[in-house]
């Protein structure tokens, strides 16, 4: 168990709308990173955010926005679904990322499917 | 822009039989090279860092290696508990955030 938790574990949901997928990080952790999981584009980094502010993004679409709360969590917002946003979310924490381990923790993902 | 090229994409060994695993990268200077491990349904889990050619970081029977251009994963004497599909991922000098861009993975599979 990594400590983080996402929730909801599987979603199913049809073309056009939106969902929104929560992350808590491991305790004392104050980065949160969102990383999507498909098929044919493997591990894909999204957005982080550190202590409540947006840090670093990736190739996110804009559609997709997501936020980090004063409690730390998290939330991916994903609007206006299309069939190819079908993927494993993830969710990963770590304590202070200007530290350079690169020790990441994830989460167990979100499976979101868009029929 | 930070590419990591994995090979190969899968490899099947029997137990005992050691092997390696190659990670091929492009970075406009290197802040750190990760490892990690991902189980079927479950979130990658970290393995090691290194940070320069020439480091060694090892674990149980995985070590790692780097050079300027790749770095290696070998496996010695696998058992079928080290079945899981294995990522690698850099972070750039640029990223100081902790971005991390990473490959494709190969899986691995480890039969009795």
């Amino acid at each position: 168990d990594s400590g983080v938790t996402q929730t909801p574990k599987h979603l199913i949901t049809a073309t056009g709308q939106r969902v929104t997928l929560r992350c808590s990080p491991r305790s004392g952790d104050l980065s949160v990173y969102w990383y999507q999981q498909s098929l044919d584009q493997g591990l894909q980094f999204l957005i982080q955010y550190y202590n409540g502010e947006e840090r670093a993004k990736g190739n996110i679409l804009e559609r997709f926005s997501a936020q980090q709360f004063p409690d730390l969590h998290s939330e991916l917002n994903l609007s206006s679904l299309e069939l190819g946003d079908s993927a494993l979310y993830f969710c990963a924490s770590s304590v202070d990322p200007r530290l350079n381990t690169g020790e990441l923790f994830f989460g167990e993902g979100s499976r979101l499917t868009v029929l | 822009e930070d590419q990591v090229t994995q090979s190969p994409e899968a490899l099947r060994l029997q137990e005992g039989e050691s092997s390696s695993l190659n990670c091929s990268y492009t970075v406009s200077g290197l802040r750190g090279l990760f490892w990690y491990r991902q189980d079927p349904g479950k979130g990658p889990e970290f393995l090691f860092t290194l940070y320069s050619a020439g480091e060694e970081k090892e674990k149980e029977r995985l070590k790692a290696t780097l050079t300027k251009k790749e770095s290696f994963l070998h496996i010695t004497a696998p058992k079928p508990e080290d079945s899981a599909t294995y990522l690698c991922a850099v972070q750039g000098l640029t990223d100081s955030w902790g971005k991390l861009q990473f490959g494709a993975g190969t899986q691995v599979v480890v039969t009795p």
